[in-house]
């Protein structure tokens, strides 16, 4: 049972363009989301994160909005860059939890054009 | 300030046998996470230590286990290998929780 899902396997964008990158989930107690980049050969690297009071947070180019009632979230890249080529993972956890983890998603793979 | 540190980078294995994969955690983090991700998906929770004692376990068997040491390095073990085993092995650490979390590159296992 995937409770966090990235349906997009991939994503091609133009320079400069905004990416959009989408993600849902089902667990109702998730109540802290989290956007990854991950090179190839390298470890995930934080992004951006949200919590479940708020509905958007901007950091940069980088802006995350949360739909609590559609269990939805999305990462939006403005203007696009070709640097920003990787997977992107988003991820969730509940702050309550005795052991913080992290619940992923499967990624989606981002491909900026120059 | 150094980062989080595994080894070895890669490693073969033959089903059956026991591996042990190592980690230092970034200077000043006291808890460490251990995630699997397969080939085409996201990392999966393994377990977590705090203070050298696991405070949570994802959904994985008892032949996963790990230690947490004084100066906070961290070791996952994994007996009885089996192929699915085969996987990217990521350990995390972290001071202030879920947002302070600093992945290391990982340790690409296979198993034959």
């Amino acid at each position: 049972d995937q409770q966090v899902k990235q349906n997009s396997p991939s994503l091609s964008v133009q320079e400069g363009r905004i990416s959009i990158l989408n993600c849902d989930y089902t667990n109702s107690m998730f109540d802290y989301f989290l956007w990854y980049k991950k090179y190839p050969a390298e470890g995930p690297t934080f992004l951006i994160s949200i919590s479940s009071i708020k509905d958007k947070n901007e950091d940069g180019r980088f802006t995350v909005f949360l739909n609590k009632s559609a269990k939805h979230l999305s990462l939006h890249i403005v203007p696009s860059q070709p640097g920003d080529s990787a997977v992107y993972f988003c991820a969730a956890s509940i702050s309550s939890g005795s052991a913080r983890q992290l619940t992923f998603g499967s990624g989606t793979q981002l491909t900026v054009l120059p | 300030e150094t980062g989080v540190t595994q080894s070895p980078t890669h490693l073969i294995k033959t089903r059956g046998q026991q591996v042990t994969l190592r980690c230092s955690s970034q200077s000043g983090h006291n808890t460490v996470s251990w995630y699997q991700q397969a080939l085409g998906q996201g990392p999966q929770f393994i377990f977590q230590y705090y203070r050298e004692e696991e405070n949570g376990r994802g959904n994985f068997p008892p032949r996963f286990s790990g230690l947490q040491f004084p100066n906070y390095s961290s070791e996952l073990n994994v007996n009885a290998l089996e192929l699915d085993d085969s996987a990217l092995y990521l350990c995390a650490s972290s001071f202030t929780g879920v947002n302070g979390y600093t992945f290391g590159s990982g340790t690409r296992l296979t198993v034959v």
